[in-house]
């Protein structure tokens, strides 16, 4: 079975810090995809990012990156310069990719990091 | 604007009460789901549907009921409510073809927030 785990469950930071959220999944398939969303105060999910299990480059978007490792099973998330605007429950989540036609594009879910950055 | 919609926003029940929480998209996804988010728990799957007609338990599927006639609508409902039930709840949307651009993800609601006294 599919597991997401997301040790810190809360972070704070100062503005201008930079502070990485870990994610660390478990899954048998090959074939599989990990997601990053943010949950502002406003209470939404916002896509941050995808990435196919066979695809190890690292990307970066703005003061956003992802560091993707299959070697440790991690997918960590670094904000730099983190802003007041970051602070946010921050989830890491797998969809494997083997089951999809049977699956219904399940989402397994960490259980979220709460990031506050103090201005 | 296109995306998934869910009514209502917040719903307040008496325990034993029923009531459904409606979800819509208009994109044409032929995937749907409904997850229910808990504190330090993150999202957990309810139920799923890969298309109109069929649909699936998922890991906390307990108390809850689907159907999904068309492809448009996915409502869940709650045969009977408990204070157990307290959450907010989320319908996402995914197409079928996962294998697409690195920006692809799913559409979420904007989530309902339920209290059961």
């Amino acid at each position: 079975a599919q597991k997401v785990t997301q040790a810190q469950t809360e972070i704070s930071v100062v503005e201008k810090e930079d502070v990485t959220l870990d994610c660390v999944y478990e899954t048998r398939d090959t074939t599989y995809y990990l997601f990053w969303y943010k949950q502002p105060p406003s209470g939404e999910l916002v896509f941050l990012i995808r990435r196919n299990s066979f695809d190890e480059q690292n990307e970066i978007s703005g003061r956003y990156s992802w560091n993707f490792q299959k070697s440790t099973s991690s997918f960590n998330f670094t904000i730099t310069a983190s802003q007041v605007v970051d602070s946010a429950v921050y989830f890491c989540a797998l969809s494997e990719g083997e089951a999809v036609n049977n699956a219904g594009n399940m989402l397994t879910f960490g259980g979220g990091t709460r990031l506050m950055v103090k201005p | 604007n296109a995306g998934v919609t869910q009514t209502p926003k917040f719903q307040v029940l008496k325990t034993g009460q029923s009531m459904t929480l409606q979800c819509a998209q208009d994109m044409n996804h032929e995937y749907m789901s409904w997850y229910r988010q808990d504190p330090g728990m993150g999202l957990r799957l309810i139920h799923y549907s890969v298309g109109a007609g069929i649909t699936d338990q998922g890991e906390v599927p307990n108390g809850y009921n689907v159907s999904r006639s068309t492809t448009e609508d996915f409502p869940l409902r709650l045969l009977s409510a408990a204070p157990s039930q307290t959450s907010v709840y989320f319908c996402a949307s995914s197409p079928h073809d996962v294998i697409g651009g690195s920006n692809y993800g799913y559409t979420f609601g904007s989530g309902t927030r339920l209290t059961v006294v």
